[in-house]
């Protein structure tokens, strides 16, 4: 059974930095690229940050340069690192498997497993 | 950027009833559109990839259709279990998920 389990999820001060987790199991992690999707309370889902198998990573525009996302494949989890924190963070941070998908024109990307997520409030 | 629009916001609906959500996207995606089912507290579903390949446990009453830029899910007789949110996803270029429907009990 695929299993994702976030943590780290804190109230926490405009302008400072918290690092989330999420362990990993019922998967071989390291084949997979893996995801943190966040829902600000009463919005709808907004994708933030990818990191791929290979170890290419991506991020949405709201936290470029301000996250970082990471992998340590031999303890099966998965990082966000987050810096200079604003209030717009404010958000539960679910973490995400990937995967793909035959459309029958080529491969798609789906997220096929979520996490229940963690709480990030950002607020003075 | 591509945005995706879905309609409608909210739905309230009986068991048994038959409904559709709409998902239009700003620009042509092919087929790559994603539906996913959230309850509030529990981990989201994926449903539906690529338009219209049913993910597996999922039942058959949900129905996925559409290309390019019009979309819809279709449930075709509601059950106790299928009142959440559903939200729509395109993976062209990166990702963007529509803005939700919530699907309530009448």
């Amino acid at each position: 059974e695929v299993r994702l389990v976030e943590s780290g999820g804190a109230l926490t001060q405009p302008g400072g930095s918290l690092r989330l987790s999420c362990v990993a199991s019922g998967f071989t992690f390291s084949s997979f690229d893996m995801h943190w999707v966040r829902q600000a309370p009463g919005q709808a889902l907004e994708w933030v940050s990818a990191l791929g198998g290979g170890g290419d990573t991506y991020y949405s525009d709201s936290v470029k340069g301000r996250f970082t996302i990471s992998r340590e494949n031999a303890k099966n989890s998965l990082f966000l690192q987050m810096d200079s924190l604003r209030a717009g963070d404010t958000a539960v941070y679910f973490c995400v498997r990937g995967n793909y998908y035959d459309s029958g024109r080529g491969l798609i990307d789906a997220f096929d497993f979520w996490g229940r997520g963690t709480m990030l409030t950002v607020s003075s | 950027d591509i945005q995706m629009t879905q309609s409608p916001s909210s739905l309230s609906a009986s068991v048994g009833d038959r409904v559709t959500i709409t998902c239009r996207a700003s620009q042509s995606i092919s087929k790559f559109l994603n539906w996913y089912q959230h309850k509030s507290g529990e981990a989201p579903r994926l449903l539906i990839s690529a338009a219209s390949n049913l993910q597996g446990g999922v039942p058959a009453r949900f129905t996925g259709r559409g290309a390019g830029t019009d979309f819809t899910l279709t449930i075709s007789s509601l059950q106790p279990e299928d009142f959440a949110t559903y939200y729509c996803q395109q993976s062209l270029n990166s990702y963007t998920f529509g803005q939700g429907t919530r699907l309530e009990i009448k």
